[in-house]
């Protein structure tokens, strides 16, 4: 049961380049969001999503995209990378009516 | 406005002693609070939730609505408690979404 898993681990990109990070949850979850792990600061909402084809701006979304086209992916874009946009990136799943969310293992983006 | 406030960046003791990380939190209704952990190299995960009052690893939290506080506190820390913790909110909505606070990084020292 590999549960939540994020591709890539990790990237380094040039400030502008473009990328997507994948997330992919085998547990059936309606649930899921992304989140960016920054020194000092906790995790912080980027999106989420309520369920297939849904998306909605979390706490921090300028910058990023996502999209929810089928149930267990949810991918998280950055069309246009800047060295703000470095950080550690998680997503978690949870389920319908259930409290806990699951984490991804994290992807660690690095911006130049 | 919902926040939670974890006031120590680093909580540093020895093998044995016991362990308070400290966690507060703003809310206007009734709060669900839980407390995350993310051990070196492993993915963050979830060590208690106030609502079930069940002790995790030797680790309890008590939340003090009149305090406003959700402290985590183990009587004998181990080495393999070291690990950062972070303490949640879950957000008024219906979307569970969550509220970190910047976590604590428990070290613990043999």
């Amino acid at each position: 049961n590999a549960g939540v898993t994020q591709t890539p681990k990790f990237r380094v990109l040039k400030t502008g380049q473009s990328m997507t990070l994948l997330c992919a949850q085998d547990m059936n979850h309606e649930y899921m969001y992304w989140y960016r792990q920054d020194p000092g600061m906790g995790l912080r909402l980027i999106h989420y999503s309520v369920g297939e084809g849904t998306t909605a701006k979390g706490e921090v979304p300028d910058g990023y995209n996502v999209s929810r086209l089928k149930k267990q992916n949810f991918l998280l874009g950055l069309e246009s990378a800047a060295p703000s946009q470095t950080s550690v990136y998680f997503c978690a799943s949870r389920g319908q009516g259930r409290d806990i969310q699951y984490f991804g293992a994290g992807t660690r983006l690095s911006v130049l | 406005a919902q926040r939670v406030t974890q006031p120590e960046k680093l909580l540093s003791v020895f093998k044995g002693a016991p362990v308070e990380l400290k966690c507060n939190y703003s809310y206007s209704g009734s709060p669900e609070l839980f407390w995350y952990v993310q051990y070196s190299r492993q993915r963050l995960q979830l060590l208690l939730r106030h609502i079930s009052r069940e002790s995790i690893k030797g680790f309890t939290a008590d939340l003090n609505k009149g305090e406003t506080s959700f402290h985590l506190k183990k009587p004998f820390a181990q080495e393999e408690d070291s690990a950062m913790y972070y303490c949640a909110l879950k957000e008024g909505g219906g979307y569970n979404k969550l509220i970190f606070g910047a976590g604590t990084r428990l070290a613990v020292h043999p």
